[in-house]
């Protein structure tokens, strides 16, 4: 299937900055969704993406469907403690099913020091 | 409350030993899907169903069945385990409107099964 690489792989970042992290693919797609896993629980969709070069906020986050549609990116402003867990990206291939499977990054694990 | 519930949440078993792990939605969903989680790895999907009697596979379905017979529910199986299928297993499930997958998709709790 398709793959998304998703950076960076983990970061230690301390609490009130800022956090940055990005999902690229090599092929286009329609739609980027970002999801929060917290440690024990499943994911949980943050944001969705449709249109190229959407800017979309959700409180302190904001996610952007890269222009080329080949890349997104999530940022975390004023991090607090409750923000630690597993960031992914994730998206549906262009498949002759249409948009029913999803292909997920392989996550970004976010640590915050008090 | 709208969920996605599964059970077990853990479950250890042997090689060979067939075991099914139950995956429930009470949201009316059409699309349901299993993933697995590994280390490095992230979310692969296994199996999903657009809904009822409608099954395909994802990106990592050899080992598994599945199958769709009641909206609500879309059990998991493992008919011949063997270790390399210990893992943390997701169920999720969505509305299924036009956007298909890209709906936003409820996960279950998760279950975690390992097989000796």
């Amino acid at each position: 299937g398709q793959q998304l690489n998703q950076s960076p792989q983990s970061m230690f970042i301390q609490e009130g900055e800022d956090v940055s992290m990005n999902c690229t693919s090599s092929s286009i797609f329609n739609t980027w969704l970002w999801y929060k896993q917290d440690p024990g629980e499943g994911p949980v969709l943050l944001i969705a993406l449709y249109k190229a070069g959407e800017l979309t906020s959700n409180g302190r986050l904001t996610a952007q469907f890269g222009i080329t549609r080949k890349d997104s990116f999530l940022n975390i402003s004023a991090s607090i403690p409750s923000d630690v867990g597993i960031y992914f990206c994730a998206g549906p291939p262009l498949t002759g099913a249409g948009s029913y499977q999803l292909t997920f990054g392989k996550g970004t694990k976010l640590s915050v020091i008090p | 409350e709208a969920q996605v519930t599964q059970n077990p949440r853990y479950l250890i078993t042997v090689t060979g030993k067939k075991l099914t792990v139950t995956c429930s939605q009470n949201m009316n969903h059409e699309y349901m899907s299993w993933y697995r989680q590994d280390p490095g790895l992230g979310l692969r999907q296994i199996y999903y169903s657009m809904n009822v009697e409608v099954t395909d596979k994802g990106d990592v379905p050899e080992g598994y069945k599945v199958s769709r017979k009641e909206k609500r529910n879309f059990p998991l199986i493992l008919e011949s385990p063997s270790p390399n299928q210990t893992s943390l297993y997701f169920c999720a499930s969505s509305l299924g409107s036009g956007r298909g997958g890209s709906d936003t998709q409820y996960f279950g709790p998760g279950t975690r099964l390992t097989v000796l």
